[in-house]
């Protein structure tokens, strides 16, 4: 069975501390890995999609690396405003969630 | 582009009442989802539609039904509530075009069942 797991559950940075979220999975025939960000109330707002194990995007603070079981969002130098939990999916058959990561940066 | 919309907002329900809930988005998108998110599960998928009247089960269809009689529409219909349906409602749509499996989300419905 298709499965994805994030690590960690949550993670308390100061700004400008950087680090990285991470996203495992196990499915047979990847046709792609999402990441989303998603605010209190809100539906979560798509950032990246993966295809192959070797990609890397990047938007403003975030990057996304793809390898054969697992992908990494880095965040570099992260503002108050990155406040978020950060979701991963992988489409296969049907598109799977992660349970996220919840990201708190403190000023 | 108000893109994907949902109504109601917030809804609370006693149990064995029904309900539908509306999405609606204006990108012309082929694919439609409805998920539930509950604390710690991540997103579950219920139902999705691949076009106009389409429809098919996902992970977790029991208690709900839908139907999707107009290509920017998706409907979600909940026969007899069950506190257990208690969750937040995610529409969500995906053009499916050359390979492209992004999906769009609405804002959300909360829904109490007590």
């Amino acid at each position: 069975e298709d499965q994805v797991t994030q690590s960690p559950e949550a993670l308390r940075l100061q700004e400008g501390e950087s680090s990285s979220l991470n996203c495992s999975y196990t499915v047979s025939g990847l046709r792609g890995l999402f990441w989303y960000r998603q605010d209190p109330g809100k539906g979560p707002e798509f950032l990246f999609t993966l295809y192959s194990a070797g990609e890397e995007k990047e938007k403003e603070r975030l990057k996304a690396t793809l390898t054969k079981k697992e992908s990494f969002l880095h965040i570099t130098a992260p503002k108050p405003e990155d406040s978020a939990t950060y979701l991963c999916a992988v489409q296969a058959n049907d598109m799977r969630f992660g349970a996220g990561t919840r990201l708190t940066v403190k000023p | 582009n108000a893109g994907v919309t949902q109504t109601p907002k917030f809804r609370v329900l006693k149990t064995g009442q029904s309900m539908t809930l509306l999405c609606a988005q204006d990108m012309n998108h082929e694919y439609m989802y409805w998920y539930r998110q509950d604390p710690g599960m991540g997103l579950r998928l219920i139902h999705y539609s691949v076009g106009e009247g389409t429809t098919a089960k996902g992970e977790v269809p029991d208690g709900y039904n839908v139907s999707r009689l107009k290509k920017q529409n998706f409907l979600l219909g909940l026969e007899s509530a069950a506190p257990s349906q208690t969750s937040v409602y995610f529409c969500a749509s995906s053009p499916r075009t050359q390979g492209s499996y992004e999906q769009y989300f609405g804002p959300g419905t909360r829904l109490t069942v007590t």
